[in-house]
């Protein structure tokens, strides 16, 4: 069964360091998304993005992030200068069209 | 904006009981609603999808159902065990992303 992919599964960086975390969504969906979860808290969205542009993203996806789907097959989630609280797990998803998400196994992020 | 109430936020019970767990949600604009399982630390694991036009979904001894105009789903465990023991999420879909609920975390006492 197809799945959606992520790596690293933990990933460990010093404040201020650029972070790429990377998904590979299930080759014939349309729709891409990230969602974080810091410890102890929920699962909070991020983004959404289709056709090569993002279509929505959420008060916490500030200009220290971004999004790209940089080859047709990945997706990622860039940081650029990571922050102590960025520490947390973060989720990627992809759909179809009007189905279900399917997430990955996320990518744990230690910011020190 | 949709917001997601889950009900209690934590449940511990002794081995066998069936269970009900709560979930309401303000926007019913959803294409499906979800149930997620995660264990501490770990990833989420989707127990049951129901679709926007279904009342419940099976597997095993799972079984959701969803009032969508009213908008409350809930998951009903029977014959609780040991191996439940995890936080059960809520997921509400719609309006192009998924708005989880805080959980409930559910402790089976052998």
């Amino acid at each position: 069964e197809p799945e959606v992919t992520q790596t690293p599964s933990h990933q460990v960086t010093q404040m201020g360091q650029e972070v790429i975390l990377r998904c590979v969504p299930i080759s014939n969906h349309l729709y891409f998304y990230w969602y974080r979860q810091i410890l102890g808290q929920k699962v909070e969205f991020l983004v959404s993005f289709y056709n090569n542009e993002i279509s929505e993203k959420s008060e916490i996806f500030d200009d220290q992030f971004s999004v790209e789907r940089p080859d047709g097959s990945n997706f990622t989630l860039k940081i650029r200068s990571t922050k102590l609280e960025d520490s947390a797990m973060y989720f990627c998803a992809s759909k179809l069209v009007l189905d279900t998400q399917y997430f990955g196994p996320g990518t744990r992020l230690t910011v020190l | 904006k949709q917001e997601v109430t889950q009900i209690p936020a934590a449940l511990s019970v002794p081995e066998g009981e069936n269970l009900v767990l709560n979930c309401s949600f303000t926007d019913s604009a959803i294409y499906n609603l979800q149930w997620f399982r995660q264990d501490p630390g770990k990833g989420l694991t989707s127990l049951l999808l129901i679709q926007s036009s279904q009342r419940e979904q099976t597997s095993g001894r799972l079984n959701a159902s969803l009032d969508k105009s009213s908008g409350r789903s809930t998951l009903y465990i029977a014959a609780s065990q040991p191996g439940d023991s995890a936080t059960y999420l809520c997921a509400p879909d719609g309006d192009d992303k998924i708005i989880f609920g805080k959980g409930t975390r559910l402790h089976i006492l052998p």
